[in-house]
């Protein structure tokens, strides 16, 4: 079975500092993507980044960008020039696929983000 | 946005008493799931379903049930609400050659 471990409960930068959360992964499978979601206060679940496993580039959108280490199944996400409005929870999944095509989504435990003003 | 509504959004129930929680999406996707989220675990997947009538247990299934009637609607029912099922639970859907996974609002329950 598919595991993620986020190993940093909280997590905490000033403004338009940098930061970076930790995601490790464990799957025998060979063909499946990666993604960071965003939980701020109102609960919705954003999806911030997503990595194909298949692809070594690593995945970048705008401030937020990927550090994508196969062999070392490891995921780590970083934010650049930090904003008040990044503040939440982030959350590291795995995406396998189970039987009928359904996606099989195994997240971590979380990583709760505070910048400081 | 992808049109995913939850309903309620918050409920307090008592222990014992069965408690349906109802997921519709507009957007025709073939793929639902419920998970539940709780404090130290992410979230974690319920039961899902692949078409109507289709479903299938995930990694949490015990003490819950699902029914899925029409395309746009999935039930989550707990047919006897206990003190551990007190949790967020998120509706998603997901489509086939769609990579990214939908999510709703969630709806908070808790049982006293």
């Amino acid at each position: 079975a598919q595991t993620v471990t986020q190993s940093q409960p909280e997590m905490s930068v000033q403004e338009a500092e940098t930061v970076t959360l930790s995601c490790t992964y464990d799957t025998s499978e060979s063909d499946y993507y990666l993604f960071w979601y965003k939980q701020p206060p109102s609960r919705q679940m954003i999806l911030v980044i997503r990595q194909e496993a298949y692809k070594q580039q690593n995945a970048t959108e705008n401030r937020f960008s990927v550090n994508f280490q196969k062999a070392a199944k490891s995921f780590s996400l970083k934010i650049s020039d930090s904003q008040l409005g990044d503040a939440a929870m982030y959350f590291c999944a795995y995406r396998g696929l189970m039987a009928q095509g359904a996606q099989k989504l195994v997240f971590g435990q979380g990583t709760r983000l505070t910048i400081n003003p | 946005d992808a049109g995913i509504t939850q309903s309620p959004r918050h409920k307090v129930t008592e222990t014992g008493t069965p408690v349906t929680l109802r997921c519709h999406q507009t957007e025709n996707h073939r793929y639902m799931y419920w998970y539940r989220q709780d404090p130290g675990h992410g979230l974690r997947l319920i039961h899902y379903s692949y078409g109507v009538k289709d479903t299938d247990k995930g990694e949490v299934s015990d003490g819950y049930s699902v029914s899925r009637s029409k395309t746009e609607d999935f039930l989550l029912t707990l047919e006897s609400a206990t003190s551990s099922q007190t949790s967020v639970y998120f509706c998603a859907i997901s489509e086939e050659l769609n990579t990214e996974a939908f999510f709703g609002q969630g709806t908070r329950l808790t049982v006293v």
